[in-house]
């Protein structure tokens, strides 16, 4: 069984687009994150959620809106999409007391 | 503001021993965590150091200096299969900050 999943796994789209990446974990971890990964490798966190409330919103354009519905789900709307947008969005999940952080296997994106 | 530093790129033979090292600067600090990542692949676990000292994990070890901010990871007899990047992050309650990754070249 997949820990952590995300969908969709490439998103090709045009600028001033809006789109949504989805992300599940099954493992009953308490927070969950997104992280920005550019072209030169760094990778950056955007967003952390703990049982259902946004505890970091990190300095990321307001375009950007993370979803929880549940505890068990996070998703990413970005809205007016650039061109700088692309990049691979990866989705992690963590217990309270992390001794380890799990990663979904990625999205990515492409604005055109 | 957070400052992590690893080395961009080291190269290795295969059976030997490479100490990767990070440097960090943060206003919070509660553990020092280190990712593998191979190209094109999320990163996976490798370690979490919380004390000072080593930690030992098969042929990985990662060591923690909280009072020098100061951390590597030690790995031994390498494989073709550990070419990837390695990345460390300093966590400071539900916040993650990853340095930019030391990409790993292993030659036969």
């Amino acid at each position: 069984d997949t820990a952590v999943s995300q969908t969709p796994k490439y998103l090709v789209t045009q600028m001033g687009n809006d789109k949504s990446i989805k992300c599940e974990q099954n493992l009953g971890h308490d927070t969950m994150y997104w992280y920005k990964q550019d072209s030169k490798k760094f990778l950056k966190i955007m967003f952390s959620y703990n049982n259902k409330e946004l505890i970091i919103n990190e300095t990321v354009p307001n375009r950007f809106s993370p979803k929880s519905p549940d505890k068990a789900h996070l998703n990413l709307h970005i809205n007016s999409l650039e061109l700088g947008d692309s990049a691979v969005y990866f989705c992690a999940s963590s217990s309270s007391e992390p001794d380890t952080q799990y990663f979904g296997p990625g999205t990515r994106l492409t604005v055109l | 503001g957070q400052n992590i530093d690893q080395p961009t790129e080291m190269t290795a033979t295969e059976g030997a021993i490479v100490q990767i090292n990070c440097t960090y600067q943060t206003s919070g600090f509660n553990g020092l965590f280190w990712y593998q990542q191979h190209a094109g692949e999320a990163p996976t676990f490798l370690s979490y150091n919380v004390l000072d000292g080593l930690e030992e994990k098969g042929r990985f070890s990662s060591f923690l200096s909280r009072s020098k901010g100061y951390s590597y990871l030690l790995l031994k007899e390498l494989q073709m299969k550990d070419s990837a990047s390695y990345l460390c992050a300093a966590y400071n309650f539900n916040k993650f900050y990853f340095g930019s990754g030391t990409k790993l070249n292993v030659k036969p």
